[in-house]
């Protein structure tokens, strides 16, 4: 069975701050793709990054990094010098085949 | 262009109305899906087509009836829905193929079921 973990429900932090989000998942498939996605109040989820099961690199764009291990079945997200603008509710998901499923988001705040 | 329309952006509707919601994308994409989220919830899968085919109903209520016109189009007919039917809908599309692509969602359609 598939499955996404994001432990964290809500996280607060103040502007500046670096601040991980963590995601784990399950999986007994070997082809897979791991997703972040972002979703401001305004309800529309905004796709960040894709990785597939065979690409362990990570990655960083601008403020944003993930970092992707296989051995321990974690996909995380840091946004480095969070911003007001990063509010919002942050969902990683898993697909396998056709299938996507969400993890229950964090809803991260930044405080000015 | 990386935009998915839906409209209406709100709607009301009794329990016997029948009303549809539409979805648009211009991005030459192949598979598009209906998600339905709740508040505080993560979006839930209800229907998938793939080049104009329905290939997947996560086992939704007859009450609601999707179609996909062409592929650019996707609607999502409504009929005698339940209070507990209200939430966002929302539309996405993506590439389809043997790789995984992301998709791309629409702001969504707030619907409440009085």
């Amino acid at each position: 069975a598939q499955k996404v973990t994001q432990a964290q429900t809500e996280i607060s932090v103040v502007e500046k701050e670096d601040v991980t989000l963590d995601c784990v998942y399950e999986t007994r498939d070997t082809t897979y793709y791991l997703f972040w996605y972002k979703q401001p109040p305004s309800g529309e989820l905004v796709f960040l990054i894709r990785r597939n099961s065979f690409d362990e690199q990570n990655e960083i764009s601008g403020r944003y990094s993930w970092n992707f291990q296989k051995s321990t079945s974690s996909f995380n997200f840091t946004i480095t010098a969070s911003q007001v603008v990063d509010s919002a509710v942050y969902f990683c998901a898993l697909r396998v085949n056709d299938k996507i499923i969400f993890g229950k988001g964090t809803r991260l705040h930044i405080l000015p | 262009d990386t935009e998915v329309t839906q409209t209406p952006k709100h709607l009301v509707m009794g329990m016997t109305n029948k009303k549809s919601l539409k979805c648009e994308q211009h991005m030459g994409h192949r598979a598009m899906y209906w998600y339905k989220q709740k508040a505080k919830k993560p979006p839930e899968l209800m229907f998938v087509y793939s080049y104009e085919k329905l290939s997947i109903n996560e086992s939704v209520p007859s009450r609601f009836s999707p179609e996909c016109p062409n592929s650019s189009l996707l609607n999502l007919h409504l009929h005698a829905l339940q209070p507990e039917d209200s939430a966002l809908y929302l539309c996405a599309s993506s590439q389809y193929g043997r790789e995984s692509y992301e998709q791309y969602f629409g702001p969504g359609t707030r619907l409440t079921v009085t």
